[in-house]
């Protein structure tokens, strides 16, 4: 059984492009949940979803950051318009509907923003 | 609101010491404890949890956690350190009581353990 499975690994992009970060839950898992990774910094939360729903946005920006879970496919998480206090590591847990609190981390997107 | 107090962003021990990685959290309801590994340029990796039922809790890799709620805290053990536990450390809460916040993991700082020969 694959784990939660992110990609890219590492992301570089200028000022004002878009980035586009991906993740793939493990099999049989139904609930997403993406974290930022500032440097020097713990992680925190951003977003979770379940299929095709967001249910807590909390942690999201205000501007700029959006994310969705699509019925088929992985889960996404856009970034518009980068700045350079965007880079950070994005992680992404998924976590089986029964056990909602047991969350499986993926290896993360390193995004630097030249 | 739930929050995480690491206490210590760097400990070092010798090989074969005892590992201490304290952590206190605040929260208004019954927690869910957590802690989590993190090797360099990878994603974390579950140690322990406390959910319910007895509070010392073991996990992989020799690690152990005690929850002691009259001291808020669920600091994290390992009787004998290896080299190949040099890492970083998150402790984290959840809680339990449902809505749209159930399963939202908050961290701690994270403490860089090093361990020297």
């Amino acid at each position: 059984n694959a784990g939660v499975m992110q990609n890219p690994r590492h992301l570089v992009r200028r000022r004002g492009q878009e980035a586009r970060l991906r993740c793939s839950p493990m099999k049989g898992h139904s609930h997403v949940y993406w974290y930022r990774q500032l440097p020097e910094e713990g992680l925190k939360f951003m977003v979770y979803l379940q299929k095709e729903n967001i249910i807590d946005e909390s942690g999201m920006p205000k501007e700029r950051f959006s994310a969705e879970f699509p019925k088929e496919g992985p889960s996404i998480l856009r970034i518009q318009q980068v700045v350079r206090g965007d880079s950070a590591a994005y992680f992404c847990a998924s976590s089986p509907g029964t056990s909602r609190n047991i969350q499986y981390f993926g290896a993360g997107t390193r995004l630097s923003v030249l | 609101a739930q929050s995480v107090t690491q206490l210590g962003s760097h400990v070092s021990v010798s090989e074969g010491a005892l590992v201490l990685l304290r952590c206190n959290y605040s929260s208004s309801v019954p927690p869910y404890l957590f802690w989590y590994v993190q090797y360099p340029n990878q994603g974390l990796q579950l140690l322990l949890k406390y959910t319910t039922g007895a509070t010392l809790v073991k996990g992989i890799n020799g690690f152990e956690a005690e929850f002691k709620k009259s001291e808020t805290s669920f600091h994290l053990t390992k009787p004998s350190a290896h080299m190949s536990d040099a890492a970083e450390y998150f402790c984290a809460v959840s809680n339990n009581a449902g809505g749209t916040s159930y399963g939202k993991l908050t961290f701690g700082q994270g403490t860089i353990l090093t361990v020297h020969p």
